[in-house]
């Protein structure tokens, strides 16, 4: 069982937006602006989309955003794309002795 | 760039050890404020943290592995490596290594770097008789 928590599935049309959600304690989410987001294709290694709750890395599209409330951050995509369909994980610091945790992963499915 | 490529057996026996290193390209593992991390993906599964390892040569594990991980590294070569021991079909994953941001201050409040940028491409690890 992961230590952050995600929903297992989300699709969307292409053009769409769509949100997804991963929550966790005041431990980790919620005490730390230092949530981040990785995007996985199948077969490939996880690639860095979001740091920091909101920080997108150079060359990432402005269509990613992230925020945060509470124990809960956000990763939102807009203007869904056939290629943005993909797992998505998230990953928080954590004040345990694990350091980091990530969430269980969702599966991104474009329509 | 900063590329990272993992390298080791593809094939391991229960109750072996495995072992992977990690080779840094584009850039010198010892310069800057970074921790080279292990990750495992279990196939189907998310990510799991393994441990890191800092410039300095201090090391981090995940509680539920610390007793069967051991980090280290090589400047020499560029590399870092890991080694689980005592192996069962439950290691059986992906395996990535990947740089992590260590912390810094500025402004009189410091920060850490908590995530995961480059990865390398994975190494699958089986453990089958």
């Amino acid at each position: 069982q992961s230590a952050l928590t995600q929903p297992a599935s989300v699709s969307g049309s292409p053009g769409q937006s769509i949100t997804i959600s991963c929550t966790g304690t005041s431990s980790d989410v919620g005490g730390y602006n230092y949530v981040s987001w990785y995007q996985q294709h199948p077969g490939k290694a996880p690639k860095l989309m979001i740091y920091d709750v909101s920080n997108r890395p150079s060359g990432v599209s402005n269509r990613f955003s992230g925020s945060k409330s509470g124990n809960t951050a956000s990763l939102t995509i807009s203007g869904l794309q056939a290629e943005d369909e993909a797992d998505y994980y998230c990953s928080s610091y954590t004040s345990s002795s694990t350091d980091v945790v990530f969430g269980g992963g969702t599966k991104l499915t474009v329509l | 760039q900063v590329q990272l490529q993992e390298s080791g057996p593809g094939l391991v026996k229960p109750s072996q050890t495995l072992s992977l290193t990690c080779t840094v390209s584009g850039g010198s593992i010892s310069s800057g404020s970074y921790y080279w991390s292990w990750i495992r993906q279990p196939a189907g599964k998310g990510l799991e943290w393994i441990g890191r390892i800092y410039t300095s040569g201090s090391t981090n594990y995940n509680p539920s592995l610390k007793s069967r991980v051991t980090i280290s590294v090589d400047t020499s070569k560029n590399q870092f490596s890991l080694k689980l021991s005592s192996v069962t079909a439950a290691d059986t994953a992906v395996y990535y290594c990947a740089r992590r941001g260590g912390g810094y201050c500025s402004g009189g409040s410091c920060y850490s770097r908590v995530w995961f940028d480059p990865w390398g491409q994975g190494t699958l690890v089986t453990v089958s008789s």
